[in-house]
């Protein structure tokens, strides 16, 4: 039973645009919400989070977004570098501090 | 890099045998996670150790078991391998979180086992 949903595998954005990449969960009691980058061969990298208790949370070009109401979380990405293609995968964790992880998102960056 | 340290770096072995993964936490956490990467999957949460206790099982089949040692250092081991069993498995350490911090998880770069 996946409680934390990707549907989309991959998007392509121009370099300078805006990425949008959505996340949706479906388990009431996350509190925690996450988003890591993932290069080839390597292990995931920690990007940037929010608590329940805020709706928005944004560190310099990255900015995630959570709404409570529909179970569902967005990261932006702006402006978009080619340096930001990689997969990203976005996580949620509750009582207990067990995390789920979604399926991950391909993202391509054009030059 | 994100002080999680996890080898081997790869693993080649026969169907049926038994290997060992090992991984060091981040310095001072507590929490040890194991997570497999099968082919185009997501990660699929395996085990959670919290301070040489088992804290929460996951996707974890029987021929696969894992422990935390006193200086926190975790071991997954798998058994009975089988071609399925192919996959990156990845290590995360945490720390505690509090009552107003969250800790995120950090990652080693993951070991890759490929069963023949």
């Amino acid at each position: 039973d996946q409680q934390v949903k990707q549907n989309s595998p991959s998007l392509s954005v121009q370099e300078g645009r805006i990425s949008i990449l959505n996340c949706d969960y479906t388990n009431s009691m996350f509190d925690y919400f996450l988003w890591y980058k993932k290069y080839p061969a390597e292990g995931p990298t920690f990007l940037i989070s929010i608590s329940s208790i805020k709706d928005k949370n944004e560190d310099g070009r990255f900015t995630v977004f959570l709404n409570k109401s529909a179970k569902h979380l967005s990261l932006h990405i702006v402006p978009s570098q080619p340096g930001d293609s990689a997969v990203y995968f976005c996580a949620a964790s509750g009582p207990g501090n067990q995390f789920y992880f979604g399926t991950g998102t391909s993202l391509t960056v054009i030059p | 890099d994100s002080g999680v340290t996890q080898t081997p770096k790869h693993l080649i072995t026969a169907t049926g045998q038994r290997v060992t993964l090992r991984c060091s936490p981040r310095s001072g956490d507590l929490s040890v996670y194991w997570y497999q990467q099968s082919l185009d999957q997501g990660l699929q949460f395996l085990i959670q150790y919290y301070n040489g206790e088992e804290r929460a099982k996951g996707n974890i089949l029987e021929r696969f078991s894992a422990q935390q040692f006193p200086d926190l250092h975790s071991e997954l081991n798998l058994s009975s391998l089988e071609l399925g069993d192919s996959a990156l498995y990845f290590c995360a350490s945490s720390g505690e979180p509090g009552a107003f911090i969250d800790s995120p998880l950090h990652f080693g770069n993951g070991t890759r086992l490929t069963v023949t």
